[in-house]
């Protein structure tokens, strides 16, 4: 089955600086990678996904950018705000966008906004 | 108007005890998930349930069983509950099985075994 390793499991930077979170994903047939943000004790919401035929994709301050061959996606924040201090999950999913199997997701990444 | 809600939301009890998590969606999706987060926060799907198809994750005890009166519910039980069981178990709903990964979650129910 589908194995994602996320990177780094705890990220802290100053406010204002930019954050980039890395995954990387076992089956080269997966082609769907959303990315959650986690809010303490709160339930896990998407922000941003992209398609395997896609290289990048941004949403304001937030970029995901993929690397097929290489099998890694990441993410990354610009101009980090207090409030985007969460944990954030990526995930890789089979199918056109979802499947049985649902979501492999990655460990998760602690991300600190420091003032 | 939540779209996806559990209960409840916290539940603690004893070893060996039998319990039940309720899962209700109001957003119309055909299929929904368990999910369980362990205590060092990793997720991992349990079960998914698409038009009466249960999908069950090989590493899941059978001492866990999904049950679905309807497409817009689909309660958890458990029984023989163990330590090990203490986690936080969110319910998920999505379209159907192409767009799992654009799932919305319930608010999660934090179960802890003593």
């Amino acid at each position: 089955g589908e194995n994602v390793e996320q990177h780094p499991s705890t990220l802290s930077v100053q406010e204002g600086d930019s954050a980039v979170i890395k995954c990387t994903y076992s089956d080269s047939a997966s082609n769907y990678f959303p990315w959650y943000k986690q809010e303490l004790g709160k339930r896990p919401q998407l922000i941003i996904d992209i398609r395997s035929n896609v290289g990048e994709k941004k949403d304001q301050r937030i970029a995901v950018t993929l690397n097929k061959t290489a099998k890694h996606f990441s993410l990354h924040i610009t101009e980090t705000q207090p409030e985007d201090s969460a944990v954030y999950f990526c995930a890789a999913s089979l199918g056109a966008g979802g499947g049985a199997d649902g979501l492999t997701f990655g460990k998760g990444t602690h991300l600190i906004i420091q003032p | 108007d939540t779209a996806v809600s559990q209960t409840p939301k916290y539940l603690v009890t004893q070893m060996g005890n039998d319990k039940s998590i309720k899962c209700e969606q109001n957003l119309g999706h055909d299929t929904m998930y368990w999910y369980k987060q362990d205590s060092k926060k990793f997720l991992k799907i349990m079960f998914s349930y698409n038009n009466k198809e249960l999908i069950i994750n090989e590493t899941v005890p059978n001492r866990f069983s999904p049950k679905s009166p309807d497409k817009a519910h689909l309660n958890l039980h458990i029984n023989s509950l163990e330590l090990g069981d203490s986690a936080v178990y969110f319910c998920a709903s999505s379209q159907d099985l192409t767009r799992a990964a654009e799932a919305f979650f319930g608010q999660g129910t934090r179960l802890t075994v003593v």
